[in-house]
């Protein structure tokens, strides 16, 4: 059945290590995003891409990296210059850049000790 | 299976006139329920929050309310604008945390000049 899968669900890393967060979806979606939710707060947009090979920063994209090498695929780096990396972090997708819903990832809870 | 459902997938309005959008969900435990807004090309952005201790919650031209016996909560657009067509999400929440943010799959709102 077709969908987004994030994983692992819960992760744990010390701080000052880099940590790659896995998205996938086989919705045959061209956009993908990330974003970072924390508590009490709405959603804020992290990255975006709407093709592949091409994507742009969101809100909040210092401390982050991300890459677009497939459709498929849209895997985020948190690296150790991102201050406040603990948090909850949500992959979608649509069909278009220009859309309509966005369909997202069940999240990964990312825990920096 | 669709926690929180939207069941209109688009709505159109005149300008000036009231915009409702209306969303259910079914899981009893949800505590916190968020709106947001989607334009084109862009992330989802937050727009209005309200706690399951509070039926009614206002900003300016948006209010939202719940009814939690009827598992079902409302976005009042007063007055419609032409910038409010969007895409509309209505998430909800177990715990002020954002383990599980179930979000529907959006209604779009067009505003008619």
């Amino acid at each position: 059945d077709g969908g987004i899968t994030q994983s692992p669900k819960y992760l744990f890393r010390k701080e000052g290590q880099n940590v790659t967060l896995s998205c996938e979806q086989n919705l045959n979606h061209d956009a993908m995003y990330w974003y970072r939710q924390d508590p009490g707060q709405g959603l804020r947009l992290i990255y975006y891409s709407q093709i592949v090979n091409d994507f742009q920063k969101g809100d909040i994209a210092e401390g982050y990296s991300v890459s677009r090498e497939k459709k498929e695929s849209f895997p985020l780096t948190v690296t150790s210059a991102q201050k406040n990396p603990t948090a909850f972090y949500l992959c979608a997708s649509s069909l278009t850049g220009s859309t309509d819903t966005q369909y997202f990832g069940p999240g990964t809870r990312l825990t920096v000790l | 299976d669709q926690q929180v459902k939207q069941n209109s997938p688009s709505l159109s309005v005149q300008e000036g006139r009231i915009s409702i959008l209306n969303c259910d969900y079914t899981n009893s435990m949800f505590d916190y329920f968020l709106w947001y807004k989607k334009y084109p090309a862009e992330g989802p952005t937050f727009l209005i929050s309200i706690s399951s201790i509070k039926d009614k919650n206002e900003d300016g031209r948006f209010t939202v309310f719940l009814n939690k016996s009827a598992k079902h909560l409302s976005l009042h657009i007063v007055p419609s604008q032409p910038g409010d067509s969007a895409v509309y999400f209505c998430a909800a929440s177990a715990g002020t945390g954002a383990n599980n943010l179930f979000f529907g799959t959006g209604t779009r709102l067009t505003v008619i000049p």
